[in-house]
């Protein structure tokens, strides 16, 4: 059974800084997505990787697939960002299998 | 283009009653995968449909069932609701099956159950 890990699981930081979120998993998986949640539920998926890196506007996401890590980096955070940020993995077949989330708060 | 629709967004049903949600994917896409979240469990795949037929199923009890349409249009069937069945569902929508797919998330529909 695979288990994904996400740190933290809250984070509060100040506008501005770069924030980090990790995510390991513990089998081989076929892709990795981050998606974005905010209040009332609705989600964006915001990256799928298999390997390497990808970039979009002040968003980052990397992943090693040999030490089975993916992080998610936000530059210059801005209090919109504020929201829940989950990690999920695609091992080919029975669906995603989901983080418990990392709560971020970017205040003022 | 439209995103994925899932309605209603809130329903508040009795014990033991029963409850069926609906997603429209987006045009085009004819993949549909459900998902529950609860504050315990977090997100959990509960099944999954392509082209009409079921591809993949959570460890969900039979109590959860599903079907898609020809319109690839999805319904989400709950028998006997349980307190614990309280909870946000999401649907999903993907070109295709499979691994490297793009998923695109619906609004949830807010299940309480009381």
């Amino acid at each position: 059974k695979n288990e994904v890990e996400q740190s933290p699981q809250n984070l509060t930081a100040q506008e501005g800084e770069f924030i980090t979120i990790n995510c390991s998993y513990s089998v081989g998986i076929s892709a990795l997505h981050w998606l974005q949640q905010h209040p009332g539920g609705g989600i964006v998926s915001l990256f799928m990787l298999s390997s390497g890196k990808k970039k979009h506007g002040r968003l980052i996401a990397t992943i090693n697939i040999q030490e089975k890590h993916s992080s998610l980096h936000i530059t210059a955070s801005h209090p919109r960002d504020s929201a829940v940020y989950i990690c999920a993995v695609d091992l080919g077949a029975d669906g995603l299998t989901f983080g418990k989330g990392t709560h971020l708060i970017i205040q003022p | 283009k439209a995103g994925v629709t899932q309605t209603p967004r809130y329903l508040i049903k009795t014990r033991g009653q029963q409850v069926t949600l609906s997603c429209s994917p987006i045009s085009g896409h004819r993949s549909v995968s459900w998902y529950q979240q609860t504050p315990g469990q977090g997100l959990q795949f509960l099944f999954e449909y392509f082209s009409e037929t079921q591809r993949n199923k959570g460890n969900f009890p039979g109590r959860f069932s599903g079907r898609q349409f020809s319109n690839s249009r999805s319904e989400m069937n709950v028998s006997t609701l349980e307190l614990g069945d309280s909870a946000l569902y999401l649907c999903a929508s993907s070109f295709w099956t499979g691994a490297h797919t793009e998923a695109f998330f619906g609004q949830g529909t807010r299940l309480t159950v009381v």
